[in-house]
C-alpha cells in the first residue's frame, strides 16, 4: 500500500525559509507527478507545484519566483522550499501523488500546518 | 489555465434528500481527470471521486460523479448526518492544476 509522509518547520518568522519534505513509501516512484498544495485558514486549496521523477517541474505562476520543488530519487523523497515567507504564507501544506496517464486515484500526505508570525 | 468554478456556492438540504453539485472547466479536462473532495472543519480533504466517476476506497455508493469535458456533477443520493460538509472539485489533467472554489452543503 502506497503512502506518503511528509514533515518540516511548523514554526517561521516572516523573510525566512520554508522547507518540507515528502517521503513515498510503496509503489512506484516514476509514472507520477508529485505536487505540493496548500490551504491557508479558512481558505480554499491553491496547488504550488509539482515535480516527477526525473525533476521536470511546473509551478503555480503566482508562487513561481519564490518557490523550488526538487526530487531525490534514491530516497524516493521530494521537497519544497519557500523564500521568503510571509504571513500570507501561513497555511496547512499537503504533498500528493498524481497520476500521468494511468487511472490510479490521486494520494495526499496528512499535511503539515505552517505558521508564520514574527 | 484550467479555471473551475464549483455551483451553487452553498445548498441548504435536510438528511435524506438528494444533493446535486456542479463543477464546470473552462476548458475540456484532460483525460477526464477530475476529483472531488469533501472537507470537514480541522480536518484535511478526503478523496471522494477521481477520473470524474471511480469512488474512492471506503467511499459508500450513495456518493456518485457524472460528466465529460467540461461539466461534470457530483451527487449524493440521500445525505446523511456525516455528509454536511464542503466539497471541492479539482483538474489534474493538466499544468497548473486547480481547484474549484467549493460548494458547501449545510444543514437546512
Amino acid at each position: 500500500q502506497v503512502q506518503v509522509q511528509q514533515w518540516g518547520a511548523g514554526l517561521l518568522k516572516p523573510s525566512e525559509t520554508l522547507s518540507l519534505t515528502c517521503a513515498v513509501y510503496g509503489g512506484s516512484f516514476s509514472g507520477y507527478y508529485w505536487s505540493w498544495i496548500r490551504q491557508p485558514p479558512g481558505k480554499g486549496l491553491e496547488w504550488i507545484g509539482e515535480i516527477n521523477h526525473s525533476g521536470s517541474t511546473n509551478y503555480n505562476p503566482s508562487l513561481k519566483s519564490r518557490v523550488t520543488i526538487s526530487v531525490d530519487t534514491s530516497k524516493r523523497q521530494f521537497f519544497l522550499i519557500m523564500s521568503p515567507v510571509t504571513a500570507a504564507d501561513s497555511a496547512v501544506y499537503y504533498c500528493a501523488r498524481y497520476p500521468v496517464t494511468d487511472t490510479s486515484p490521486p494520494l495526499w500526505g496528512q499535511g503539515t500546518l505552517v505558521t508564520v508570525s514574527s | 489555465e484550467t479555471v473551475l468554478t464549483q455551483s451553487p456556492g452553498a445548498l441548504s438540504l435536510s438528511p435524506g434528500e438528494r444533493a446535486t453539485l456542479s463543477c464546470r472547466a473552462s476548458q475540456s479536462v484532460r483525460s477526464n481527470y477530475l476529483a472531488w473532495y469533501q472537507q470537514k472543519p480541522g480536518l484535511a480533504p478526503r478523496l471522494l471521486i477521481y477520473g470524474a466517476s471511480s469512488r474512492a476506497t471506503g467511499i459508500p455508493d450513495r456518493f456518485s460523479g457524472t460528466g465529460s469535458g467540461t461539466d461534470f456533477t457530483l451527487t449524493i443520493s440521500r445525505l446523511e448526518p456525516e455528509d454536511f460538509a464542503v466539497y471541492y472539485c479539482q483538474q489534474y489533467g493538466s499544468s497548473p492544476l486547480t481547484f474549484g472554489g467549493g460548494t458547501k452543503v449545510e444543514i437546512k
